[in-house]
């Protein structure tokens, strides 16, 4: 089975601080993504990745920043944490090799921004 | 780009009874159709998908159903159980060829069975 972890189950930070969100899959898929998820509007994509030191923006990037350095995980980077960034956070995983267009997903992070 | 509009926003249906979620589309190159189940405290979960060049799609008792030229489709649940309560959110992309992975999400339905 695929397996998509992500680092933190529940997180409190303070406005302004800086914050990282892991993610890591277990399955060598190219593709991974950020989302938040907010009541009433979804899931939105924040960036994605093709592949290793690749990254697209998605429709809200602003305010994060991506890093993957190594095939199997990307990081999600809040450089200066505001309130409005509370939220849920799934990272998701998936590939073209394997022909099917599932992405797997992560359980989530529950950011607090305080 | 894509937008996806998603109703209804929640949904009651007894235990037994169908359950129909529907989902509009904009952009008309895109041309795969997943819908995701989300359960309590678990990120979302590919339950059906659908392709355009496929009208519907059945598996057990769900089924997905495309109108290309209306720009809609829609989520059938028959014979609704408690486990089926949970968030189904419909999302559209134009394929899994490079570039074109990506995933506009709708923005979700709470189905709740009463049993």
């Amino acid at each position: 089975d695929v397996k998509v972890t992500q680092s933190s189950r529940y997180l409190v930070k303070r406005t302004g601080e800086k914050v990282f969100l892991e993610c890591v899959q277990d399955m060598d898929h190219e593709n991974m993504f950020w989302y938040r998820q907010d009541p009433g509007l979804g899931l939105r994509l924040i960036y994605f990745s093709y592949d290793v030191k690749m990254k697209e923006k998605g429709d809200i990037p602003e305010g994060y920043s991506v890093s993957r350095e190594k095939k199997e995980r990307f990081s999600l980077i809040l450089e200066s944490a505001s309130t409005n960034q509370t939220s849920m956070y799934l990272c998701a995983s998936s590939s073209l090799s394997s022909g099917a267009y599932e992405q797997y997903f992560g359980p989530g992070t529950r950011l607090t921004v305080t | 780009g894509e937008n996806v509009e998603q109703h209804p926003s929640t949904l009651s249906v007894q235990e037994g009874d169908s359950a129909v979620i529907k989902c509009t589309y904009s952009d008309s190159a895109s041309n795969y159709f997943p819908w995701y189940k989300q359960e309590l405290g678990k990120g979302p979960q590919l339950i059906i998908d659908i392709r355009s060049n496929v009208g519907e799609k059945k598996d057990q008792r769900i089924a997905v159903t495309l109108n290309k030229t209306a720009k809609h489709f829609s989520l059938h649940i028959t014979e609704t159980q408690p486990e089926d309560s949970a968030v189904y959110f419909c999302a559209a992309s134009r394929g899994a060829s490079f570039g074109n992975e990506k995933l506009t999400f709708g923005t979700g339905t709470r189905l709740t069975i009463i049993p």
